[in-house]
C-alpha cells in the first residue's frame, strides 16, 4: 500500500485552464502539505494543512487553492493555469511535529503548454 | 528563520571513491536536519536525519552525516561511490510550525553527484 498516494503522476495541459491534483494518505498523519519544485530543482513548501485546517500559505498566488476534506486528504485546484505553474508538485504528511515519518508522495510533474 | 546552503550545485566522483557532499545551516537553535535523495524523475527518499542525539548519523545505502555544531555543517559522506548513488541531493532543515502542528522543511538548492567510471 502506498503511503501518500498523488493522482495524476503527469499532467499536461493548455494555458488558462483549470485543474485539480489529488493527494491521500493511509498514514494516519494529521498534517498534510503541498510542496512545488521548480525547473532548478529547487523545493519550496507552499501549504500545510493540521486537522483539516491550514497553516501554512507562503506567498502562492490565490490562483492556487488547496483543499482538505478530511485528514487523510488534501488537494490542490489551480485556476488559470500558467507556463510558470509548470513544475513538480509533492504532497507529504507527517504526525504533528514529529520528525519521524515524514514522507513524501511521488510527485505530479505539471506541464502548461 | 532557519536556512541550509549547499556550497557544491555538482560534484563528480569515480566509482569506489569516496563521496563528500557539503552543506552548511543557520540555526538560532538547535535544528533538525535531514538528507534527502531525488533520482532523476523519482520523488525524494530520505536518507539521513538528525535530532539532536547522536552527532555522526548513519543512513541507508551506507551513507553517513556528522552534525558539527561548531562549524554549522552538516555534510553528507560516503566512503566508496556506487554508480546508482548518482542522483540529486537535497540538504534540509525544519522549523516547527508555531501556529499549528507538523513541521516546515526548508530545503537546499540540491547538489547533483555525478559518479563515473
Amino acid at each position: 500500500d502506498t503511503a501518500v498516494s498523488q493522482t495524476p503522476k503527469y499532467l499536461v495541459t493548455q494555458m488558462g485552464n483549470d485543474k485539480s491534483i489529488k493527494c491521500e494518505q493511509n498514514l494516519g498523519h494529521d498534517t498534510m502539505y503541498w510542496y512545488k519544485q521548480d525547473s532548478k530543482k529547487f523545493l519550496k513548501i507552499m501549504f500545510s494543512y493540521n486537522n483539516k485546517e491550514l497553516i501554512i500559505n507562503e506567498t502562492v498566488p490565490n490562483r492556487f487553492s488547496p483543499k482538505s476534506p478530511d485528514k487523510a486528504h488534501l488537494n490542490l485546484h489551480i485556476n488559470s493555469l500558467e507556463l510558470g505553474d509548470s513544475a513538480v508538485y509533492f504532497c507529504a504528511s507527517s504526525q504533528g511535529r514529529r520528525l519521524y515519518g515524514y514522507t513524501f508522495g511521488s510527485g505530479t510533474r505539471l506541464t502548461v503548454v | 528563520a532557519q536556512s541550509v546552503t549547499q556550497l557544491d550545485s555538482h560534484v563528480s566522483v569515480s566509482e569506489g571513491t569516496p563521496v563528500l557532499l557539503r552543506c552548511n545551516y543557520s540555526s538560532s537553535y538547535s535544528p533538525s536536519l535531514f538528507w534527502y535523495v531525488q533520482h532523476p524523475n523519482k520523488g525524494l527518499q530520505l536518507l539521513l536525519k538528525y535530532t539532536s542525539a547522536a552527532t555522526l548519523v548513519k543512513g541507508i545505502n551506507g551513507f553517513e552525516a556528522e552534525f558539527k555544531k561548531s562549524e554549522t555543517s552538516f555534510h553528507l559522506t560516503k566512503p566508496s561511490a556506487h554508480m546508482s548513488d548518482a542522483a540529486e541531493y537535497f540538504c534540509v532543515v525544519s522549523d516547527p510550525i508555531l501556529t499549528g502542528g507538523g513541521n516546515k522543511l526548508t530545503f537546499g538548492t540540491g547538489t547533483q553527484l555525478k559518479v563515473e567510471l
